[in-house]
């Protein structure tokens, strides 16, 4: 089935550094979203994306939906350790079976 | 603040064996999913229900089934149990399937040995 491949499959950082994700395709999604699930939790919605070139900030956390619209990419500025867990990003790609798909997740580890 | 609640969080089974997975949600959302999660794997979608009444499949439906009685509740049943099906269980509702914005219940971590 339709895949969304997110790169890198897991970082491990300092406190304080920067940090970038992204997240492919091979289809045009109408929708891009990030998500971040801490350990033993549920994932829990970051960022929405809803055009094409759009880039959107939620605090430390700024997010872009890719003009191709086949990706999308998650920076998060000055790195804390409450940062820990896994991010994933997510597309709809609109229609009758608008159903969310999941990227493979990136796994975030920030050492003090 | 309830949100999605999900019982059991753990659970052992035997291969062979059936369950029901319990997803409540107080958020009056129509739209109610199952996903699950193996690891590198991403979240994959069982099944999922747009109203009280309603459900279809997602990707991987196969050795599952779900019912949608009332608007609140979205059990997931594991009949014969099998080995394939040890993996973290999450429930999510959605008001709307336009801006997937889901809310996540914590989760059900299920191991069939």
């Amino acid at each position: 089935g339709q895949q969304l491949n997110q790169s890198p499959q897991s970082m491990f950082i300092q406190e304080g550094e920067d940090v970038s994700m992204n997240c492919t395709s091979s289809s045009i999604f109408n929708t891009w979203l990030w998500y971040k699930q801490d350990p033993g939790e549920g994932p829990v919605l970051l960022i929405a994306l809803y055009k094409a070139g759009e880039l959107t900030s939620n605090g430390r956390l700024t997010a872009q939906f890719g003009i191709t619209r086949k990706d999308s990419f998650l920076n998060i500025s000055a790195s804390i350790p409450s940062d820990v867990g896994i991010y994933f990003c997510a597309g709809l790609r609109g229609g009758a079976t608008n159903k969310l798909i999941f990227g493979t997740g990136t796994l975030l580890a920030v050492q003090p | 603040n309830a949100g999605v609640t999900q019982t059991p969080k753990f659970r052992i089974l035997k291969i062979g064996q059936s369950m029901t997975l319990q997803c409540a949600q107080d958020m009056n959302h129509n739209y109610m999913y199952w996903y699950r999660q193996d690891p590198g794997m991403g979240l994959k979608l069982i099944y999922y229900s747009v109203g009280a009444g309603i459900t279809d499949k997602g990707e991987v439906p196969n050795g599952y089934n779900v019912s949608r009685s009332t608007t609140e509740d979205f059990p997931l049943r594991l009949e014969l149990a099998a080995p394939s099906q040890t993996s973290v269980y999450f429930c999510a509702s959605s008001p709307h399937q336009i801006t997937g914005e889901l809310f996540f219940g914590e989760g059900s971590r299920l191991t069939v040995l």
